[in-house]
């Protein structure tokens, strides 16, 4: 299975600022995901990010807030805009393998954000 | 709406023993189903993938079994060690590519 490399793995950040969180992947995949996972809570699908078009982004969720890069097939990136303290969460890359590039999903180590 | 429950939301037992994850889904018409561990500062692992069509998977000390028509998957851990001590998660993947996930199992074993 493909091999991620998220970063930073864990940031502090003050309120109002934005951080760009970035996902390698060893290897070409169709399918990239974008996922939050907030304190004590399971995972949600923030966005879907396209290679060479905009991310499809989920209901609750738009580009002005959570801007998502995917310049090729190995890389993306999301920034999380304009941070308010709710937005501290973990923030997951996810990849699809598989039938229809999404069969199987792996997931990189994900990053810690917390928003003071 | 899908929606996937997982029971107990934590568990504790002593090394060495069989346990049984459980996890249900409302709507029966799933593409396939997946279990994943996750530790504490690292990223999800994908333990089991059950097809629709399959009715249970295997690896290692992991059994997953998948009951469509009554919602239900359980994840059997045999003979418990003190690494299996995670957090594991369910997810069913509805006819298209989005997964839909349960609140997972906090699992301890204790030495």
């Amino acid at each position: 299975s493909a091999v991620i490399s998220q970063k930073p793995s864990r940031d502090i950040c003050q309120r109002g600022t934005s951080l760009t969180i970035q996902c390698q992947v060893d290897s070409q995949v169709t399918m990239m995901f974008w996922y939050r996972q907030q304190p004590g809570q399971s995972l949600t699908l923030i966005a879907t990010a396209n290679q060479g078009s905009e991310a499809t982004y989920e209901s609750g969720f738009v580009i002005d807030k959570f801007p998502i890069s995917r310049p090729n097939l190995t890389f993306s990136t999301l920034t999380v805009s304009n941070m308010s303290p709710e937005d501290s969460s973990i923030y997951l890359c996810s990849v699809g393998q598989g039938f229809s590039g999404a069969n199987v999903l792996t997931f990189g180590a994900g990053s810690r954000l917390t928003v003071l | 709406k899908q929606e996937v429950t997982q029971i107990p939301a934590a568990l504790s037992v002593p090394e060495g023993e069989n346990l049984v994850l459980n996890c249900s889904f409302t709507d029966s018409a799933i593409y396939n189903l997946q279990w994943f561990r996750q530790d504490p500062g690292k990223g999800l692992t994908s333990l089991l993938l059950i097809q629709s069509s399959q009715r249970e998977q295997t690896s290692g000390r992991l059994n997953a079994s998948l009951d469509k028509s009554s919602g239900r998957s359980t994840l059997y851990i045999a003979a418990s060690q003190p690494g299996d001590s995670a957090t594991y998660l369910c997810a069913v993947r509805p006819s298209n590519y989005q997964l839909i996930w349960g609140a997972g199992t906090k699992l301890i074993i204790k030495p």
